[in-house]
């Protein structure tokens, strides 16, 4: 069974500018979790999809969002970039809502921001 | 809203040494899971504990949960240079709130 892909693995973006990060979760999970990854602040969750509909959100702005499409791969988007936004992307798939069963991580995207 | 902290956040060990790392929650928990990622790569799940007063082991780790189902820990026995990581415990309040990560404790072992 292939694993959980993120793509790109690796970006470089200006301030002000927005991305685009996808994921595509192990065939037949529904339920796809987003988390930033940066040295100081470790794991925070961003929000989680199951069936194309978003049922958690974190403590971020609204320049980061998301979606889930029918097929569950999912996408997350970043809008006016900062500085701070520069970080590691990780998403997570599960059979079920997160917590209720393990979550299998991607390889992340690694964000830069400059 | 739901907190969760592990202590310590750094522990460097010699090989053979033991090595326990403590997760609390400011909440009661549904359940815990713990993960380890290692330098470099995405975090990978252990094990998950459901039952108040659950011990499970996986070879030489053996993980807890508190009575409460407020806190946990892992404990290694004899540490190898494959336990280097971080290992993150989280888990996620009985109202649905959302899946909460730890800071991590970052395991070193020395040869």
């Amino acid at each position: 069974k292939a694993g959980v892909t993120q793509t790109p693995r690796y970006l470089i973006k200006t301030r002000g500018q927005q991305v685009t990060l996808s994921c595509s979760p192990i065939s037949g999970h529904r339920s796809v979790s987003w988390y930033q990854q940066t040295p100081g602040q470790g794991l925070q969750f961003l929000f989680e999809y199951f069936s194309e509909t978003q049922r958690n959100k974190g403590n971020f702005p609204g320049r980061f969002s998301g979606r889930q499409f029918s097929n569950s791969r999912s996408e997350m988007n970043v809008s006016t970039l900062e500085l701070g936004d520069s970080a590691l992307y990780l998403c997570a798939s599960s059979p079920q809502m997160t917590g209720e069963t393990e979550a299998f991580f991607g390889q992340g995207t690694r964000l830069t921001v400059v | 809203g739901q907190q969760v902290m592990q202590i310590p956040q750094y522990q460097h060990v010699q090989e053979g040494e033991d090595f326990t790392t403590y997760c609390n929650s400011s909440t009661t928990l549904s359940n815990i899971q713990w993960y380890k990622q290692r330098p470099g790569g995405h975090p990978v799940f252990l094990i998950q504990l459901v039952k108040s007063g659950e011990v499970k082991k996986q070879k030489r780790l053996t993980f807890q949960f508190g009575e409460a189902k407020k806190n946990s820990s892992l404990h290694i026995t004899a540490t190898q240079t494959t336990d280097v990581g971080t290992y993150f415990c989280a888990g996620q309040g009985n109202y649905g709130q959302n899946f909460v990560f730890g800071p991590g404790t970052r395991l070193s072992v020395l040869p």
